[in-house]
């Protein structure tokens, strides 16, 4: 069935250094990736997404990557910062006539030291 | 603009015992979904709506869940009975139709715990 699964379940960085998430999915029919950022006692918010024929998107700070080949997908974070602690999620969406079904990882805690 | 509002935050209540959570979706967005997110786990789909049909509950569990959208804006997810594994917090989001991703808004999430 569907799966988005997590390599890692913590990350501890160093403030001002780069962090990698990483994550598998086995859907290969979905149509996009998307990465979700999700804070203490709130709900999970966008970050980044990328289409399922795109390898590469960049954001403010973010850059996600998306390898077809082997099903992987990543979320890297630069020059990390301690509002950047929080648990990250990817997720993928496939679409369905009128909106998107999305499907969630199980996520990765990131930990900022100072 | 409004994010998306649920209620209550917070609940206990003991097993076999009924609850019901509210959400009012960002005006507009014709989806709105219901995740049940377990501590440590990632939000599981329960329920998603187009404006006020079902388009896909096949995870909610029907012998307890219920969950309608009557006039296709805010929704109302009900529990009962409840069991002590439905313990979790369940978020509600919403997003538009023709959207381009599928970006999901959602709100801060309700809170359960079964005693």
């Amino acid at each position: 069935g569907e799966n988005v699964g997590l390599h890692l379940p913590t990350l501890s960085v160093q403030e001002g250094d780069n962090s990698i998430i990483n994550c598998a999915y086995s859907n290969s029919a979905s149509d996009y990736f998307i990465w979700y950022k999700q804070e203490s006692g709130k709900g999970p918010q966008f970050i980044i997404d990328i289409r399922s024929n795109m390898d590469k998107r960049q954001g403010q700070r973010v850059t996600v990557l998306l390898n077809k080949t082997v099903k992987h997908l990543s979320l890297q974070i630069a020059a990390t910062q301690p509002g950047d602690s929080a648990v990250y999620f990817c997720a993928e969406a496939s679409r369905y006539t009128g909106g998107f079904k999305t499907i969630f990882g199980a996520g990765t805690r990131l930990f900022v030291k100072a | 603009e409004a994010g998306v509002a649920q209620s209550p935050r917070y609940k206990i209540i003991e097993k076999r015992q009924s609850v019901a959570f509210w959400c009012n979706p960002i005006s507009g967005h014709a989806t709105l979904y219901w995740y049940q997110q377990i501590l440590g786990q990632g939000p599981k789909l329960l329920i998603q709506f187009q404006n006020n049909g079902v388009v896909d509950d096949s995870q909610l569990p029907k012998d307890r869940f219920s969950a309608e959208r009557l006039k296709g804006v805010d929704s109302t997810l009900k529990i009962q009975p409840a069991k002590l594994e439905d313990s979790a917090v369940y978020l509600c989001a919403s997003n538009l139709a023709g959207g381009l991703s599928g970006e999901l808004f959602f709100g801060e999430g309700s809170r359960l715990t079964v005693l």
